[in-house]
């Protein structure tokens, strides 16, 4: 079965602060891994990792995959009050009779102060 | 209207009641998807349709049955739900199966008495 493990599971900054939010994950065929933001009640978007080695950049995130150890890392940099939220990370299962069925981690919920 | 949108978006029922949640996805996408968002545990996927077709059952209890009418509306019809049902539902869609973004709606709170 498929297993998703996020740390820290909270985390609580100052603005301005830098984090690094970590997912490993155990799947039987790897195709991509997939983060989220969840504010209040929708998870967001926000990136998509296929390639090992390979920054995906969006503002002041960024995510990188390490398809050799298992891992996935989203960066904040210069973090602000409204990047409050839990970030959730998954990993599509591929092949079988799983169709579209995502696996999540427990997510980090990240708390910045002002 | 954009995107995934549920209604509604708060629900309170009784154990006896019988009600439905509904789900509307604007994308143009050929799958929907409904997870379980309890407190302090991953999101649990509940079912998967593609084309209308259920595709997945994830061992969901048959106090929960999804309806599939076409590819933009699902829905959930609840009924005899347990306290341990109340959590955060939440409703998906994506391209197709074998596309692995998925966007979410805002979810229905549910809490059962």
């Amino acid at each position: 079965e498929d297993k998703v493990v996020q740390s820290p599971l909270s985390l609580v900054v100052h603005e301005g602060d830098t984090v690094t939010l970590n997912c490993s994950y155990e799947v039987t065929n790897f195709r991509s891994l997939l983060w989220y933001k969840q504010e209040k009640k929708a998870p967001t978007f926000l990136f998509m990792l296929t390639s090992s080695g390979i920054e995906k950049k969006s503002g002041r995130l960024s995510s990188i995959l390490d398809k050799k150890e298992l891992f996935s890392i989203l960066n904040i940099t210069a973090t602000q009050t409204g990047d409050s939220a839990i970030y959730l990370c998954a990993v599509p299962a591929v092949g079988g009779t799983s169709y579209g069925k995502l696996t999540f981690g427990q997510g980090t919920i990240l708390t910045v102060h002002p | 209207e954009t995107g995934v949108t549920q209604t509604p978006r708060h629900l309170v029922m009784g154990m006896t009641n019988k009600k439905s949640l509904k789900c509307e996805q604007h994308l143009g996408h050929n799958a929907m998807y409904w997870y379980k968002q309890s407190a302090k545990k991953p999101l649990e996927l509940m079912f998967v349709y593609s084309l209308e077709e259920r595709v997945e059952n994830n061992s969901v209890p048959s106090r929960f049955s999804p309806e599939c009418p076409n590819s933009s509306h699902l829905f959930l019809h609840l009924h005899t739900l347990q306290p341990e049902d109340s959590a955060l539902y939440l409703c998906a869609s994506s391209q197709s199966l074998t596309t692995d973004t998925q966007y979410f709606g805002p979810g229905t709170r549910l809490t059962v008495l």
